[in-house]
C-alpha cells in the first residue's frame, strides 16, 4: 500500500466553527507532514512529525493545531479561521533517514472558509 | 538557505513534440533533487530522483532529468509530450535530512493538440 489518504476531500466552514483534516497511511513511514497550497503556487512546509513528535512548525498560527495519536495517523484541527486560510491542504509521508528521501502526497483537502 | 528556481512558469509546447523544463539550485553541499507533478486537484507525484551516482535519471511516464553540477541544473525532458502530460511540475530539493524540501515555484504544461 503506498497511498497516503486525506479526509475530507472538500470542507467549507465558517469562521467561527471547528473542524478537523485526517490523514493516513500505512507505509510504515514514520514521519507526516502537512503543507498548505494556494492556488498557482508551490506547497507550504506547515508541520513535520517525526516518530509521533512534532518536529518541526514553520512559525504557523495556533488556529492550526497538528495532532498525530499514532504512527498512521495524522490530523490537523482548525479553530477560528479566517479567508485567506483557504487553500488545498496536503499531507505527505517519508521515511525517517539522512538523504534523499521521497515524500509520498495525499491528494488534498479544498478548505473554503467563508 | 537552499533555493530551486523554476525559469518558466509557463510552457506550451504540440502533442508529440518534445520538451524541456528547467530547473535550477543553489547549494554548497551535496543535495538531493526531485521533479514531482501535480494533475489538477490531486496532490504531488514523484516522477523521478536524483541521489548519486548516474547523471541522467529516468523517471515515470517517459521523463528524464539530468543532473549538472557545474551548472547547478536538474532539467526535466520528454521526448514527445501527450495531453495526458498537461500539468503543474514541480522541482525540489533537499539537502541532508529528509524533513525539509525546497519547491520551486513550478512550472504548467500546456500540451496543444
Amino acid at each position: 500500500d503506498t497511498e497516503v489518504t486525506q479526509t475530507p476531500k472538500h470542507l467549507v466552514m465558517g469562521m467561527t466553527n471547528k473542524k478537523s483534516l485526517k490523514c493516513e497511511q500505512h507505509m510504515g513511514h514514520r514521519a507526516m507532514y502537512w503543507y498548505k497550497q494556494k492556488a498557482k503556487k508551490p506547497p507550504e512546509l506547515m508541520f513535520v512529525y517525526s516518530y509521533e513528535k512534532l518536529s518541526i512548525n514553520e512559525s504557523v498560527p495556533s488556529r492550526f493545531s497538528p495532532e498525530c495519536p499514532n504512527s498512521s495517523l495524522l490530523n490537523l484541527h482548525l479553530h477560528a479561521l479566517q479567508p485567506e486560510d483557504s487553500a488545498l491542504y496536503l499531507c505527505a509521508s517519508s521515511q525517517v533517514r539522512e538523504g534523499g528521501v521521497e515524500q509520498f502526497f495525499g491528494p488534498g483537502t479544498r478548505l473554503t472558509v467563508l | 538557505a537552499q533555493s530551486v528556481t523554476q525559469l518558466d512558469s509557463q510552457v506550451p509546447v504540440f502533442e508529440e513534440a518534445p520538451v524541456e523544463l528547467r530547473c535550477n539550485y543553489s547549494s554548497s553541499v551535496s543535495v538531493y533533487l526531485f521533479w514531482y507533478v501535480q494533475y489538477p486537484n490531486q496532490g504531488l507525484q514523484l516522477l523521478l530522483k536524483y541521489l548519486s551516482g548516474s547523471t541522467l535519471v529516468k523517471g515515470i511516464n517517459g521523463f528524464e532529468a539530468e543532473f549538472n553540477k557545474s551548472q547547478t541544473s536538474f532539467h526535466l525532458r520528454k521526448p514527445s509530450v501527450h495531453i495526458s502530460d498537461t500539468a503543474e511540475y514541480f522541482c525540489a530539493a533537499a539537502r541532508g535530512g529528509y524533513q525539509k524540501v525546497t519547491f520551486g515555484t513550478g512550472t504548467k504544461l500546456q500540451v496543444i493538440p
